[in-house]
């Protein structure tokens, strides 16, 4: 069954320290997604991506950078973590230009101390 | 740019009666998508509705919502809340030819016995 996966589901960081939050799909969608959620804002976009090899910034995307090294992965990266960066982090997968809709996955909860 | 509103961040209501939340959006485009998706506690969001067609009634689950392009609206409605109808809803557009998403601030739906 197509789906999107994340790893970790919980993560603890110290500030200053680095953290890669990972996102697999077999969806085999064109287009992921990075988004935080946060009471009172909603899904906030940080990153996106069109395809392999593709990043482009979203709303919010300063203090995090993202890699898309193939069709499947995305992966979210925080340099230098921040106490305001402990937040739900969601990736998607979509290509409505294909008719397919946004899949969401089950979520990372990070927090940074 | 694109965005979406969604005045009201919370909706208590009790069980059995009609449910209302309020979307709507703003885009230069024509050929937007809107959505509905709802995010239960400790799972992913999904989605439940979507529409681009003009003064065309959309249904799902019990639920339904028209997209009215000439007031900019994609209310999400339903004729009798359930117990298990407390979540988070989200109403969102989207472009087909650009492929992101702007999510609203979400609507906390809490149904009561």
């Amino acid at each position: 069954e197509a789906a999107v996966t994340q790893s970790p589901r919980n993560k603890v960081a110290v500030t200053g320290g680095k953290v890669t939050l990972s996102c697999n799909q077999t969806n085999n969608h064109n287009n992921m997604y990075w988004y935080r959620q946060d009471t009172g804002h909603g899904l906030r976009l940080i990153h996106y991506s069109y395809g392999a090899g593709s990043t482009e910034k979203g709303d919010i995307p300063d203090g995090y950078k993202a890699s898309r090294p193939s069709q499947e992965n995305f992966s979210l990266i925080l340099e230098l973590a921040t106490p305001s960066q402990t937040s739900v982090y969601f990736c998607a997968s979509g290509d409505l230009g294909r008719n397919s809709d946004y899949t969401f996955g089950s979520g990372t909860r990070l927090l940074v101390i | 740019g694109d965005s979406v509103t969604q005045k009201e961040g919370l909706v208590t209501l009790t069980e059995g009666l009609p449910v209302m939340l309020n979307c709507t959006y703003q885009t230069i485009y024509s050929n937007a998508f809107l959505f509905w998706y709802v995010h239960y506690l400790n799972e992913s969001p999904r989605l439940l509705l979507k529409s681009s067609t003009d003064n065309k009634r959309t249904e799902h689950q019990g639920f339904h919502a028209t997209l009215h392009k000439s007031s900019s609206s994609f209310h999400l409605q339903k004729s009798s809340a359930q117990l298990s109808d407390s979540a988070l809803y989200y109403c969102a557009l989207s472009r087909r030819s650009n492929n992101r998403i702007f999510f609203g601030d979400g609507t906390q739906l809490v149904v009561k016995p």
